[in-house]
C-alpha cells in the first residue's frame, strides 16, 4: 500500500518557467511534509518542509502548497534553472504514537529543465 | 556544521557474504540516526531508527541489524547477504525528529 504517491515519474521544463512537483497522500494522520532533491550518486538534500497547519510555505524559488482535503500537496520552483534537474521526492510524516521519526517516501519524480 | 559520512560508497559482495556498512556524524551531539534503503524503481524505506546509544528501532523484519557503539555512529549489519539485499543503502540524521538529512549512499551489488 503506497501511502505517499508521486504519479509523474518525470517532468521537463524550459529555463526560467514555473515547475510544478506534484503529491497524493492517502494516510490522513500525516501532519509534516517535506520535499527533497537527489542529484544522482548522491543522498537526497532537503529542500523545505510544510506542517499540517499550513497552506503554504515559501523559502527562495521553492513554494510548497498543502491542500489537506484533497490530500494533495505540490512543490512550484520559479523559475526553474538547468541545476534543478533532479529526482525530487516527496516524504510524509506523522507525530503521534512515536511514528514522528519515519518518513513515508513517494518514488520520486525527474525535474529535468533545459537550457 | 554538521557533516555525515558514510563509506564504502560502492561495494560487490557474493550470497552469504557478511555485511558492514559504517555511518558518522559530525558537528552535533546526541542526533537520532536513521537507515534507509532504496530498491530499484522504489522509494526509500527505513529499516532502523536510533534515538541514543544502544537504542535501535526496527521497521521491517530483515536479514539486517543496525548497532549505534557511539553517540554519533551507526552501523548496518549482515551475517549472510541474500540477493534481495541489494539496493542503495543511506545514512540519515536528524536532532528532533524532522528533517532529516542523508549522507551520499552505499550502493551494494550482491552476486
Amino acid at each position: 500500500d503506497q501511502q505517499v504517491k508521486q504519479n509523474s515519474p518525470s517532468l521537463s521544463v524550459q529555463e526560467g518557467r514555473i515547475s510544478i512537483l506534484n503529491c497524493d497522500y492517502t494516510n490522513s494522520m500525516f501532519d509534516y511534509f517535506l520535499w527533497y532533491k537527489k542529484y544522482p550518486a548522491e543522498g537526497p538534500t532537503f529542500l523545505i518542509s510544510i506542517s499540517s497547519i499550513k497552506d503554504k510555505n515559501e523559502d527562495g524559488r521553492f513554494t510548497v502548497f498543502l491542500n489537506k482535503s484533497a490530500k494533495h500537496l505540490s512543490l512550484h520552483i520559479v523559475p526553474s534553472q538547468p541545476g534543478d534537474s533532479a529526482v525530487y521526492f516527496c516524504a510524509a510524516s506523522w507525530s503521534g504514537g512515536g511514528s514522528n521519526y519515519k518518513l513515508t517516501f513517494g518514488k520520486g519524480t525527474l525535474l529535468t529543465v533545459n537550457p | 556544521s554538521q557533516t555525515i559520512h558514510q563509506w564504502p560508497a560502492t561495494l560487490v559482495q557474493p550470497v552469504g557474504s557478511p555485511l558492514s556498512l559504517e555511518c558518522t556524524v559530525e558537528g552535533t551531539s546526541n542526533p537520532n540516526l536513521y537507515w534507509y534503503r532504496q530498491a530499484a524503481g522504489r522509494g526509500l524505506q527505513l529499516l532502523f531508527y536510533s534515538v541514543g546509544i544502544g537504542q535501535i528501532s526496527s521497521e521491517v523484519p530483515q536479514n539486517l541489524s543496525a548497532s549505534r557503539p557511539q553517540d554519533r555512529q551507526f552501523i548496518l549489519s549482515s551475517k549472510k547477504l541474500l540477493l534481495s539485499d541489494s539496493g542503495f543503502y543511506l545514512c540519515a540524521w536528524s536532532v528532533q525528529a524532522q528533517p532529516q538529512h542523508f549522507g551520499d549512499g552505499t550502493r551494494l551489488s550482491i552476486l
